[in-house]
């Protein structure tokens, strides 16, 4: 069972930041913190990973709480082309994948 | 840059029939992970290798076995096959130092109806 627990749905005009919450109550100390997404049936798409540092990259920036307890995945200037599932997820890197539920962000107009 | 490749894309096959789906990973990533996402589900983990042995164990039906190859290739091997079975079965690969950092990159998919 997925260990991380996200919002079912969340919606975001195009052109505003979408700010995708994530709880992680479970995290273990050497786990990172993961995030993909999945275009309708295309292939996880890999964003974005971080450990306890904020981390950006050139699709997205990451914020993660001190506690590690809870992150944020920030897609700054959100288009249409963004709308898709979110999957935040803990593990290392070598290891499974446990998708959950994932938020379903619809970037509208 | 180069990603992960699969074949065949679709694929129909009736009951009780076997199919093979393919797996070619990044070029220098030799780790493989199959995941199945049945109709309306989220991706699930099945099987995984590195350096050509299986390193780890999902939800994988007795039915099905699968292995990776000398060139790091992996196929999925799918026998007496049930309605259930329909999915997109997805080949993830990362670089398998088993660094916590190691990252996966999915492949699109192979959609695989029975009929």
């Amino acid at each position: 069972d997925a260990k991380t627990t996200q919002p079912t749905s969340m919606d975001c005009a195009e052109g505003r930041a979408a700010n995708l919450p994530c709880n992680h109550s479970t995290i273990s100390g050497n786990e990172y913190v993961y995030w993909y997404r999945q275009i309708h049936s295309q292939g996880p798409q890999y964003i974005i990973h971080g450990l306890k540092n904020n981390e950006t990259n050139e699709m997205a920036s990451l914020i993660i709480t001190e506690d590690r307890k809870s992150s944020t995945l920030i897609l700054p200037h959100a288009t249409l082309r963004d709308t898709a599932v979110y999957y935040c997820i803990d593990g290392a890197g070598y290891s499974t994948l446990t998708f959950g539920k994932g938020t379903m962000l619809l970037v509208s107009p | 840059a180069a990603g992960v490749i699969q074949s065949p894309r679709h694929l129909i096959k009736e009951k009780r029939e076997t199919a093979t789906l393919k797996c070619y990973p990044i070029p220098r990533h030799d780790t493989v992970y199959w995941y199945q996402q049945g109709p309306g589900q989220d991706p699930q983990f099945l099987i995984s290798f590195y350096e050509k042995m299986q390193s780890d164990k999902g939800s994988i039906p007795d039915r099905f076995s699968a292995q990776q190859f000398s060139d790091y290739h992996s196929e999925l091997n799918m026998s007496s096959l049930e309605l259930g079975d329909s999915a997109l079965y997805f080949c993830a690969s990362s670089h398998g130092t088993l660094a916590s950092t190691d990252t996966q990159y999915f492949g699109p998919g192979t959609r695989l109806t029975v009929l």
